[in-house]
């Protein structure tokens, strides 16, 4: 049962353009996500985070919204740079007393020169 | 440098012989995990641990064991490693559970002939 879904396994964009990676999840409980981007041979990095009273939350050049009614979030990044050429996984946590954290399967972006 | 350490990481070992992968942890976190990284499943919670001498199962718990004698270490124990155990195993940490983001060690890579 994944309740942290990723469809797409692997996205391909033009640098420069914006990079769009989605995360659908079942559980209502999680009121807490979060983004980690993965290099090769590397621990996830986090990235960014979302409490699910906001629907969006930026830093830089990337900003997350969550729609609640959908389930839904998804990570925007703009402009792509060949840098953020890596594997992102989505994350959800419920607060309180849960040491927990459900990931997605993970997205693979490649950001073409 | 705050950081998580995990050692070794690569390791090829063969059916049955008990291994241990340590990690340490220098941010004074109280809850550390273990998850394991498989192609296609993202990354699943094996155990994790809210404070020294507590410990709870996660989501595949089955053939590993851990301990939490001191507040910085949590190792992960292979009684009996079988080929399926092949994986790439992450620890992980938190200062608190729920709106905090996790950091992760770099990694082992395990290979059970």
């Amino acid at each position: 049962d994944q309740q942290v879904k990723q469809n797409s396994p692997s996205l391909s964009v033009q640098e420069g353009r914006i990079s769009i990676l989605n995360c659908d999840y079942t559980n209502s409980m999680f009121d807490y996500f979060l983004w980690y981007k993965k290099y090769p041979a590397e621990g996830p990095t986090f990235l960014i985070s979302i409490s699910s009273i906001k629907d969006k939350n930026e830093d830089g050049r990337f900003t997350v919204f969550l729609n609640k009614s959908a389930k839904h979030l998804s990570l925007h990044i703009v402009p792509s740079q060949p840098g953020d050429s890596a594997v992102y996984f989505c994350a959800a946590s419920v607060n309180f007393g849960n040491e927990k954290l459900t990931f997605g399967t993970g997205t693979r972006l490649t950001i073409i020169p | 440098e705050a950081q998580v350490t995990q050692n070794p990481r690569y390791l090829i070992t063969v059916t049955g012989k008990k291994l241990t992968v340590t990690c340490s942890q220098n941010m004074n976190h109280e809850y550390m995990s273990w998850y394991r990284q498989d192609p296609g499943l993202g990354l699943r919670q094996i155990y994790y641990s809210m404070n020294v001498e507590v410990t709870d199962k996660g989501d595949v718990p089955e053939g590993y064991k851990v301990s939490r004698k001191e507040k910085r270490n949590f190792p992960l124990i292979l009684e009996s490693p079988s080929p399926n155990q092949t994986s790439l195993y992450f620890c992980a940490s938190r200062r608190i559970p729920g709106n905090t983001e996790a950091f992760f060690g770099q990694g082992t890579r395990l290979t059970v002939v």
